[in-house]
């Protein structure tokens, strides 16, 4: 079975300070890894994602994540927040080959970016 | 670029009623989805589709939900006797084989967001 823990349920931070929404997942073998944002009545925004290879992968709006095989965490990490970043951000991991294709997130974090 | 649809974006329904959710998926995608997010709370698989079949399925996908691709462009979801606890909005996704194999993403409608009262 696969699961993905956000341990944090909200995430507050002022613009310009760095932000990280924090990630850990459980699965079998290697997995591919993903991270979700969702604004206020919009559907899921693909943001980035782990496949294999350089364990810091970049994504959209500046916005980068670390996998750390060892700690089997996939931090969501950017340098500088905007206001305009303030959105649901889900985690969500997916087994390779067997185990079916599904997509398993986890419980989303709220990231909140004040002024 | 192309997107995966939906329709509606939100449908009210009496409990007991019967709903259809349609979704348009991406025209080479061949792997289809449908999750559910009720509000506040993480998003959930319900099923899987391939090759004009359930593929995979979880738990909450009971007797009273049914997935059909009844042409070569849509891919709906049926709630056939509405219950409260089915107020969510529901996400259809999809996906290429080669996208499958190469990255594993999903691309993801905006979502109909059903309310049962």
């Amino acid at each position: 079975a696969q699961s993905v823990a956000q341990p944090e349920d909200q995430v507050n931070v002022a613009e310009g300070n760095p932000l990280t929404v924090k990630c850990t997942y459980s699965v079998s073998g290697n997995p591919y890894l993903f991270w979700y944002v969702q604004y206020p009545n919009r559907g899921l925004q693909f943001l980035l994602k782990y496949i294999t290879g350089d364990n810091l992968v970049k994504g959209s709006y500046g916005f980068e994540a670390e996998f750390n095989k060892s700690q089997t965490s996939f931090h969501l990490k950017k340098p500088s927040a905007l206001v305009s970043d303030s959105a649901l951000y889900f985690c969500a991991v997916r087994m390779r080959g067997g185990g079916g294709n599904k997509l398993t997130f986890g419980t989303g974090t709220q990231l909140k970016v004040e002024l | 670029e192309p997107e995966v649809t939906q329709t509606p974006s939100h449908q009210v329904t009496q409990m007991g009623q019967e709903v259809i959710l349609r979704c348009v998926p991406i025209s080479n995608h061949l792997y289809f989805y449908w999750y559910r997010q009720i509000l506040g709370q993480k998003v959930e698989f319900l099923v899987s589709f391939y090759n004009n079949e359930i593929s995979e399925k979880s738990e909450i996908f009971d007797d009273q939900f049914s997935v059909e691709r009844p042409d070569g462009s849509n891919f709906t979801l049926k709630i056939r006797s509405t219950k409260l606890e089915d107020s969510a909005m529901y996400f259809c996704a999809s996906a290429s084989p080669r996208g499958l194999a190469n990255t594993g993403e999903l691309f993801f409608g905006e979502g109909s967001r059903l309310t049962v009262l």
